[in-house]
């Protein structure tokens, strides 16, 4: 599997004050995602990266913005956060997995956000 | 509208027992992937499960296992001889179009599996 780390795992802020969320992976992976995972939500797809300085947007990426500057980091800004923004955020890679080679998500442990 | 819905909230199984959960989608794809994860209480989700457009056969995996219906459109995932350690949330994903390294997934809202010893 992919080593991926997301940093950092826990982070409580203000309303208003800008947030960075890290992402780094160590096997040169194209494609990475970032998605919010609310109660009774699942989990919502916030940016996606094809590949260094190329970026899309995903179903919820109002108030968000990414950037990839090298292929490893994946950075998921909050430029000014609000308290709806309070939520689990996932980084993710697209991964062969098993004999089969399904391309499959691998996911970091997630990075818990508190906007108070 | 949902494209991937998951009816049942919470289920509760007794151990040893097999369990079904829930999943139907929506797509005008010809081509489509079909996932689960397992989302345990420490929070890292962990792929179980991939069931092709395309695959004929279900996909099993150990003890798990995809009952396919694509003309219901639905893609149930199965665990049989149910542990303790299957406690967790469950999630049924969908990648639209052909898939290859690319392609978000679309997630249900999942369902949260106790197992009862």
């Amino acid at each position: 599997d992919a080593g991926i780390t997301q940093s950092p795992r826990h982070k409580v802020t203000e309303t208003g004050t800008p947030v960075t969320l890290r992402c780094h992976q160590t096997e040169n992976h194209r494609y990475m995602y970032w998605y919010r995972q609310d109660p009774g939500h699942g989990l919502r797809l916030i940016h996606y990266s094809y590949g260094v300085k190329d970026t899309d947007k995903g179903e919820v990426s109002d108030g968000y913005s990414v950037s990839r500057s090298k292929t490893e980091d994946f950075l998921l800004t909050l430029e000014s956060a609000t308290s709806s923004q309070t939520s689990v955020y996932f980084c993710a890679i697209s991964e062969s997995k098993g004999y089969t080679g399904t391309v499959s998500h691998t996911f970091g442990q997630g990075t818990r956000l508190t906007v108070v | 509208a949902q494209k991937i819905t998951q009816t049942q909230p919470g289920m509760f199984v007794q151990e040893k027992e097999a369990v079904t959960l829930d999943c139907t989608y929506d797509t005008s794809d010809q081509s489509y992937g079909l996932f689960w994860y397992k989302q345990p209480s420490s929070g890292e989700m962990i792929f179980l499960i991939y069931q092709g457009s395309y695959d004929e056969q279900n996909a099993t995996e150990g003890r798990y296992s995809l009952n396919f219906q694509k003309a219901r459109k639905s893609a149930n995932l199965v665990i049989s001889a149910s542990q303790l350690g299957d406690s967790a949330m469950y999630f049924c994903a969908m990648r639209e179009g052909y898939g290859g390294s690319q392609g978000n997934l679309i997630f249900g809202k999942g369902t949260k599996l106790s197992v009862k010893p």
